[in-house]
């Protein structure tokens, strides 16, 4: 199956600070989808991006298809930002079927 | 508008019972998901199903069971729990068809599960 690899694992970042996380995965996706899960657990979408670029505030993602790789931007950091971001994909000819990556756990430090 | 609505939140079982999780949505979806969540592991598939009478397994599909008999409706059955399905459990829902990519995943809030 597809694989789908999230760095880094871990980030510490101080408020106001800019930071970029990376999504690779291994195939040709028709569907890749960047999640915020906050400390309470739950999961929201931020981004529907199997390809170009998307800014949302202070967040934006970029999605290189051909190279296999998303980035998810956050600027100018809040502790609210703070908890786990997860992209999810989906392989082209596959149906249903999305797969996440383990996730990058952020902490926003005042 | 409701979402994904997940019942219970939590429970406690012992070794050997059996339970049912609940997923509803209210978005006319057709493609619904069972995921886990184990701590340093993220998301893992266990069934998914594309459309009402249909499903199919994920990564992790052993020692549970689905069915899908409204599309509204998707459930999670543990026929003999273990301790190693003690975990937090999601459901989730899109529009997405096969022939499309489209469509936004849905969670619902989650359910926490303990197995002693």
């Amino acid at each position: 199956g597809i694989q789908v690899e999230q760095s880094p694992p871990d980030l510490i970042l101080q408020e106001g600070a800019n930071s970029t996380l990376r999504c690779n995965f291994s195939d040709s996706v028709n569907n890749l989808q960047w999640f915020h899960q906050n400390p309470w657990g739950q999961l929201i979408n931020l981004f529907y991006i199997p390809s170009g670029t998307k800014q949302n505030g202070r967040l934006s993602a970029t999605t290189v298809a051909t190279e296999r790789y998303s980035l998810l931007y956050i600027s100018s950091s809040q502790t609210t930002d703070s908890g786990v971001y997860f992209c999810a994909v989906k392989v082209s000819d596959s149906w249903g079927k999305l797969q996440f990556g383990a996730g990058t756990q952020v902490v926003v430090t005042p | 508008n409701a979402g994904v609505t997940q019942t219970p939140k939590f429970r406690v079982l012992k070794t050997g019972q059996s339970m049912t999780l609940l997923c509803a949505q209210d978005m006319n979806h057709e493609y619904m998901y069972w995921y886990r969540q184990d701590p340093g592991m993220g998301l893992r598939l266990i069934h998914y199903s594309v459309g009402e009478g249909t499903t199919a397994k994920g990564e992790v599909p052993d020692g549970y069971n689905v069915s899908r008999l409204k599309k509204q409706n998707f459930l999670l059955g543990l026929e003999s729990a273990a301790p190693s399905q003690t975990s937090v459990y999601f459901c989730a829902s899109t529009g997405d068809r096969v022939s499309s990519g489209a469509n936004v995943l849905t969670f619902g809030a989650g359910s926490r599960l303990t197995v002693l």
